[in-house]
């Protein structure tokens, strides 16, 4: 079954880089995602990346992935007290029952200390 | 902003009553999906409609249903509500083809007492 799995915690200082891991189980290709959610509000569509990409750079945001590892990284470059979020890793459902459903992890609490 | 909205913001309900949530999509979206997110969780699928059919259900009871209109927005209608419903209630429309592109609003706060 697909699961994704990410650290729940990260504590930064402002202006420092900001890396958030993330694990997916599903061995389709498939899309990889990073939300950003701010207290009380909705999902933001940071970045997404196709599973034949191993980068993609979106001005601060690297996403790395290791298809091998299934393992998906966001790189928040210049980290700001702005980026003080709950960022969520998904992975896109693309077979069968599971289509077009996003599989999301529990999400990494980020905070920026200043 | 992404285009989809959601109606109410909040809303508090008893044990038991029945709730409505309403989405109104991304202008040129034709699917939906809705979610769950429970406090200190990551969101859950509940079901999927396209062309106003239920097009796919996650592992949620049957009194969690849904509708979606000819103009494309759509309905979570939750039966005998559980203390365990109380969550954000999030909905994502995209374009029939184009599931990679999903855009979530801003969601409902359901709170059952």
């Amino acid at each position: 079954g697909e699961d994704v799995e990410q650290s729940l915690f990260l504590s930064v200082r402002e202006g420092d880089s900001s890396v958030i891991n993330c694990t997916y189980t599903d061995s389709s290709s498939t899309y990889l995602y990073w939300y950003k959610q701010e207290p009380g509000a909705g999902l933001q569509l940071l970045t997404y990346i196709f599973s034949n990409m191993d980068m993609k750079q979106d001005q601060r945001l690297t996403v790395l992935l290791n298809k091998k590892d299934k393992h998906l990284s966001l790189r928040i470059a210049d980290t700001q007290t702005g980026d003080s979020a709950i960022y969520f890793c998904a992975e896109l459902g693309l077979d069968g029952g599971s289509q077009g459903n996003l599989i999301f992890g529990k999400g990494t609490k980020l905070s920026v200390k200043p | 902003e992404t285009g989809v909205t959601q109606s109410p913001t909040h809303l508090i309900k008893t044990r038991g009553q029945q709730v409505t949530l309403r989405c109104s999509s991304q202008s040129g979206h034709n699917t939906v999906s809705w979610y769950q997110q429970a406090l200190g969780q990551g969101p859950q699928f509940i079901f999927q409609y396209y062309r106003e059919e239920e097009n796919g259900r996650g592992n949620f009871p049957p009194r969690f249903s849904g509708l979606q209109f000819p103009n494309y927005s759509s309905e979570l209608n939750v039966n005998a509500l559980e203390l365990d419903d109380s969550a954000l209630y999030l909905c994502a429309s995209w374009a029939q083809g184009s599931s990679y592109e999903q855009y979530f609003g801003p969601g409902t706060r359901l709170t059952v007492t």
